[in-house]
């Protein structure tokens, strides 16, 4: 199993629509969860950590759930302007390759 | 607030030619990552320094590559001698307090080698 997984997508929503993507780990030890976007031909950004009570920034929500090693995220009111890959992050806090990057998943918004 | 810096943008080379890329993290930020970005093995990351220490280089492909921060202000990635599959986008980024705080990238380098 890898150690991130994401499906790649596209996933293809109109605008308006809400869209949730899931991520899995496969190291229960993770601690840390986050977030990234990526847009064509840029540098990753983080959009929002993940906290174990879930959290909210505006459109997005962003959930964990340690008992069956996943997070997601959830973008309502989609826009044209979301479109782009979005990056799972996880931190396995113990030696060895600390910050796995999923593959991404790649969100196309269309009017 | 100037982020990280990388240099050069984009760098097309020949093969067996020696490499270096540039990176100066952003002032304050104790952790420096290196990551190499493909479409077939996505991000991965090469190595991360802490207070220009290295502390995980275990996704250092082999030993063509070497990296180093000699200050808290900069650091390199080096490739000798390049091969074709080292063609990627490579990543510097920095946090303020290692692998539990996000990262800033830079905007990459664009390595093709030829």
């Amino acid at each position: 199993r890898k150690e991130v997984e994401q499906d790649p997508g596209p996933f293809n929503v109109p605008e308006g629509a809400t869209v949730a993507f899931n991520c899995t780990y496969s190291n229960s030890a993770s601690q840390s969860f986050f977030w990234y976007r990526q847009d064509c031909r840029k540098e990753p950004k983080l959009l929002m950590s993940v906290y174990s009570s879930g959290n909210e920034d505006g459109r997005f929500t962003a959930q964990l759930n340690r008992a069956s090693q996943y997070i997601s995220l959830l973008i309502r009111d989609s826009k044209l302007s979301d479109s782009a890959t979005y990056l799972c992050v996880v931190n396995a806090q113990q030696a060895g390759t600390a910050l796995i990057f999923g593959k991404g998943t790649t969100l196309s918004v269309s009017s | 607030d100037a982020g990280v810096i990388q240099s050069p943008r984009h760098e097309v080379t020949e093969m067996g030619q020696e490499v270096t890329l540039r990176c100066k993290p952003i002032s304050g930020h104790n952790s420096l990552f290196w990551y190499r970005q493909t479409m077939m093995r996505g991000l991965e990351l090469l190595i991360y320094f802490n207070n220009n220490v290295p502390i995980d280089d275990s996704g250092m492909p082999e030993d063509r590559f070497s990296a180093k921060m000699p200050n808290a202000s900069f650091s390199t990635l080096k490739i000798q001698p390049s091969e074709p599959r080292d063609s990627a986008v490579y990543f510097c980024a920095s946090s303020w307090a290692g692998i539990n705080s996000p990262l800033h990238f830079g905007n990459g380098t664009r390595l093709t080698v030829t």
